[in-house]
């Protein structure tokens, strides 16, 4: 079993709509907690990096990270053609943002 | 700011060569870090050094592999020789350690062993 367990997809989905995407770990000694958008033929570019549980809200934006049920996710509203990417969830454990593990990265496709 | 800069961004050699990959981190990042991408595998984290020293070379895969960084603004990955199988992009980010940033990614290099 993998540490970062991310669906491939491709997602595709009409512009506009709520677009929701997870990532599950095992490794509960997980602290830090990232997602990057990468573009196609371009590197990661972080997008949202929390330390904590919760949620954290960055313009159409929102990261949720559960530790109890260790189960991350990255909400975009109003979902844009822009938008169409894959989305990479990102983890490190003690080190801060020294070791990073990534999982697979979900394809994104908004229709415009 | 320039971001990380990392040269070439396309090789295409024959099988056994020496290939040199090149990375420049972004300025006052002590952090450099060395990533292969497949679509089989993800990303992942094949070396990294803090401070121009190598602290963790355990996703190196093989001998043929091999990573330096003589000073703050340069780092190489080299792999000899070369095997089909090394085909994938290879991406090198860096991050300043003592801050609360994480990592920035270049546009990696798209490598084909033929």
């Amino acid at each position: 079993q993998k540490e970062v367990e991310q669906d491939p997809g491709p997602l595709s989905v009409p512009e506009g709509a709520i677009v929701s995407l997870n990532c599950t770990y095992s490794n509960s000694a997980f602290q830090y907690f990232m997602w990057y958008r990468q573009y196609s033929r371009k590197g990661p570019e972080l997008l949202m990096y929390t330390y904590s549980s919760g949620n954290k809200e960055d313009g159409r934006f929102t990261a949720q990270v559960d530790k109890s049920s260790k189960y991350i996710s990255l909400f975009i509203r109003d979902s844009q053609p822009s938008d169409s990417a894959t989305y990479l969830c990102a983890m490190s454990w003690s080190g801060g943002y020294q070791k990073v593990t990534f999982g697979t990265g979900t394809k994104l496709q908004v229709i415009p | 700011d320039a971001g990380v800069i990392q040269s070439p961004r396309h090789e295409v050699t024959e099988m056994g060569q020496e290939v040199t990959l090149r990375c420049k981190p972004i300025s006052g990042h002590n952090s450099l870090f060395w990533y292969r991408q497949t679509m089989m595998r993800g990303l992942e984290l094949l070396i990294y050094f803090n401070n121009n020293v190598p602290i963790d070379d355990s996703g190196m895969p093989e001998d043929r592999f091999s990573a330096k960084m003589p000073n703050a603004s340069f780092s190489t990955l080299k792999i000899q020789p070369s095997e089909p199988r090394d085909s994938a992009v290879y991406f090198c980010a860096s991050r300043a350690t003592d801050s609360n940033q994480p990592q920035h990614f270049g546009d990696g290099t798209r490598l084909s062993i033929l």
